[in-house]
């Protein structure tokens, strides 16, 4: 069984403080992890991800996410948000097993920003 | 290069109405999907193609059908289209292994009336 909790259906920060978007997973192989951005109108676009290649994950735009096995958890921070990040985040856990690939999307976490 | 193409962006239909839409992908992707997006619920799988030729249920298959008509293209057709089925589509590809992510198309904002 494959799943993926996104803590915070809504999320608000003021300009220029940090961003903390939470996201939990549950999955029976070796997962990728993924955050997508959506902003209004458009469609989704690769945040970053995460191959086993490093626990700490480097995206575009400021953003990073940090592996936890244990806690088994992939939250996506940014030390300073911008008006810009105002958007949708998902967080996708990914496996491939039995010939396919299996994605499964989180309920989606609303970021505002105020100025 | 234009990665996944979705036609059309915009659809209004009347109930009981049938529409296909359109998804193309120009990098060789063997993987096809279709989810559709709700308020609060993310994306949901409707159906999806492991390679040309297979298709496979997910997670909300009623009242669709697909075709993976070859490698590029995977379409998506409701038969007769109902209120509930008013949502964005999105089509989206990928290769194979555990390390692939998955590009999307732009969508199409599907409005039943």
């Amino acid at each position: 069984a494959q799943s993926v909790t996104q803590l915070d259906s809504h999320v608000s920060v003021s300009e220029g403080t940090p961003v903390l978007l939470r996201c939990n997973y549950s999955s029976s192989y070796s997962p990728s992890l993924f955050w997508y951005v959506q902003h209004p109108n458009k469609g989704l676009q690769l945040l970053l991800k995460y191959t086993s290649a490093a626990t700490l994950v480097k995206g575009i735009n400021g953003f990073e996410a940090e592996f936890k096995k244990s806690e088994t958890s992939f939250h996506l921070t940014k030390p300073s948000a911008h008006m810009s990040d105002a958007a949708e985040y998902f967080c996708v856990v990914s496996s491939y097993s039995g010939g396919y690939q299996k994605v499964t999307f989180g309920t989606g976490t609303k970021l505002q920003v105020i100025p | 290069n234009a990665g996944v193409t979705q036609t059309p962006k915009f659809q209004v239909l009347k109930t009981g109405q049938s529409m296909t839409l359109q998804c193309a992908q120009d990098m060789n992707h063997n993987s096809m999907y279709w989810y559709r997006q709700d308020p609060g619920m993310g994306l949901r799988l409707i159906y999806y193609s492991a390679s040309e030729g297979t298709t496979d249920k997910g997670e909300v298959p009623n009242g669709y059908n697909v075709s993976r008509l070859n490698k590029r293209e995977f379409s998506l057709r409701l038969e007769s289209a109902a209120p509930s089925q008013t949502s964005v589509y999105f089509c989206a590809s990928s290769g194979q292994g555990g390390f692939a992510e998955a590009f999307f198309g732009q969508g199409t904002r599907l409005t039943v009336v």
